[in-house]
């Protein structure tokens, strides 16, 4: 994850927004993805952006800037459920992905 | 429908010991990933096949680590003579190979050495 930068901590209470950024270095980027994962459990995907912009997908948005190799992950109205660890990962070809080390949320009550 | 499947979820082996880890891909995805997770950091990226093909072999370590799909489905990553420091999440994930395309998890094989 030496390519990818995230924040390795972040605290919310619940129905809070929160927003986890990323920052990368690559060459031949194709997209940057957002991954969620639950203690002991497997990664499952949020998010993609190829291009520069918002794309929202319920309560989770997901935002890419390409000229500045930069991404965030926003959460709305978050839930205690969405305690878990956030991977940004960025995409060169044929979907092989690159990830971070991940930014812990605590969602608090 | 089933998800990616990987066995066995857990594997205890004494150091200097052969290893076999296996995948079984979502029916359809072309492409198969594998990586490992240590705790607290991300997954790292070991080796992707687009059908039969390694495509992306850049991530295996050192020789001892070895993976395959012989017909373009099912995987098994292979580490040979393992260390303690192999010990680790084994993740495969698959795909239908796009760039856009999502990676789909399995829950992983938890590989400690001894």
């Amino acid at each position: 994850g030496q390519s990818l930068e995230q924040p390795s901590e972040v605290t919310a209470v619940e129905g809070a927004i929160v927003q986890i950024n990323c920052t990368y270095q690559t060459s031949g980027f194709y997209g940057l993805s957002w991954y969620q994962q639950h203690d002991g459990g497997a990664p499952t995907f949020l998010s993609y952006n190829a291009l520069d912009g918002l794309e929202e997908t319920g309560r989770f948005s997901s935002f890419l800037s390409r000229s500045d190799s930069y991404g965030y992950l926003l959460l709305q109205e978050l839930q205690m459920k969405d305690s878990a660890s956030y991977f940004c990962a960025y995409n060169t070809n044929a979907g092989k992905s690159t990830f971070g080390d991940g930014t812990t949320l605590t969602v608090k009550p | 429908g089933a998800g990616v499947s990987q066995t066995p979820s857990n594997k205890v082996t004494e150091k200097g010991k052969y290893v076999e880890l296996r995948c079984d891909p979502i029916s359809g995805h072309t492409a198969l990933y594998w990586y490992r997770q240590s705790l607290g950091q991300g997954p790292e990226f070991l080796i992707y096949f687009q059908g039969t093909g390694a495509a992306d072999d850049s991530g295996l370590p050192n020789d001892r680590f070895f993976a395959v799909r012989p017909e373009g489905s099912v995987s098994t990553l292979k580490i040979q003579r393992t260390e303690r420091g192999d010990s680790a999440v084994y993740l495969c994930a698959s795909s239908f190979g796009q760039n856009n395309s999502p990676l789909h998890f399995g829950n992983g094989t938890r590989l400690t050495v001894t």
